[in-house]
């Protein structure tokens, strides 16, 4: 039961745009929305989340924007950096179980 | 501050043999999780403890699978009559509590292939 999908396996930006990764899910009993970022060969850190109650947070150059009706949501990047090049995960909670996304990779070019 | 650490960080074996994978959580954390990762795939949820206790063990996929944390602090994963079909990452994460919202910390993970 894939609960939560991110249908875009990449995602290919330049360097100083805005890049916007997507996210859907199915049951709408999910409590927490976050996005991790991963690496090769390191585990998955956490990057930002949204609390179901709100429909938008922002840290820095990240914001989560959450639409509880259409059960979608997404991370956007402003601006890009090449250091933002890596796979992230989208992952709904309901209570302390995540359900995580199959990632989307991010590549942001110089 | 150390972050959650696994050992080993990757192991070989041969179908039918019996596998331990170990996690150290953050220090204090009282809420630690095992995940499995298969190629292309996002990590799937395996078990969850609140302190010694599996609070949820919804996600192991058959009687194979068994972990325990039996002084709250580090947990291991075993895996017995390992098959094919076992090899993925396994990671694990920790988490200061298990409340709502609470962020997991995850280790580097555990490369497990099965031949």
């Amino acid at each position: 039961d894939q609960q939560v999908k991110q249908n875009s396996p990449s995602l290919s930006v330049q360097e100083g745009r805005i890049s916007i990764l997507n996210c859907d899910y199915t049951n709408s009993m999910f409590d927490y929305f976050l996005w991790y970022k991963k690496y090769p060969a390191e585990g998955p850190t956490f990057l930002i989340s949204i609390s179901s109650i709100k429909d938008k947070n922002e840290d820095g150059r990240f914001t989560v924007f959450l639409n509880k009706s259409a059960k979608h949501l997404s991370l956007h990047i402003v601006p890009s950096q090449p250091g933002d090049s890596a796979v992230y995960f989208c992952a709904a909670s309901l209570i302390q179980t995540m359900r995580f996304g199959a990632g989307t990779r991010l590549t942001v070019k110089p | 501050g150390a972050g959650v650490s696994q050992t080993p960080s990757n192991k070989v074996t041969e179908k039918g043999k019996y596998v331990e994978l170990r996690c150290d959580p953050i220090s204090g954390h009282t809420a630690l999780y095992w995940y499995r990762q298969s190629l292309g795939q996002g990590p799937e949820f395996l078990i969850y403890f609140q302190g010694t206790g599996a609070a949820d063990d919804s996600g192991l996929p058959n009687d194979r699978f068994f972990a325990v944390r039996p002084e709250g602090s580090v947990s291991t994963l075993k895996i017995q009559r390992t098959e094919r079909g076992d090899s993925a990452v396994y990671l694990c994460a920790s988490s200061l509590s298990s409340g709502r919202g609470e962020t997991q910390y995850f280790g580097p993970g555990t490369r497990l292939l099965v031949l």
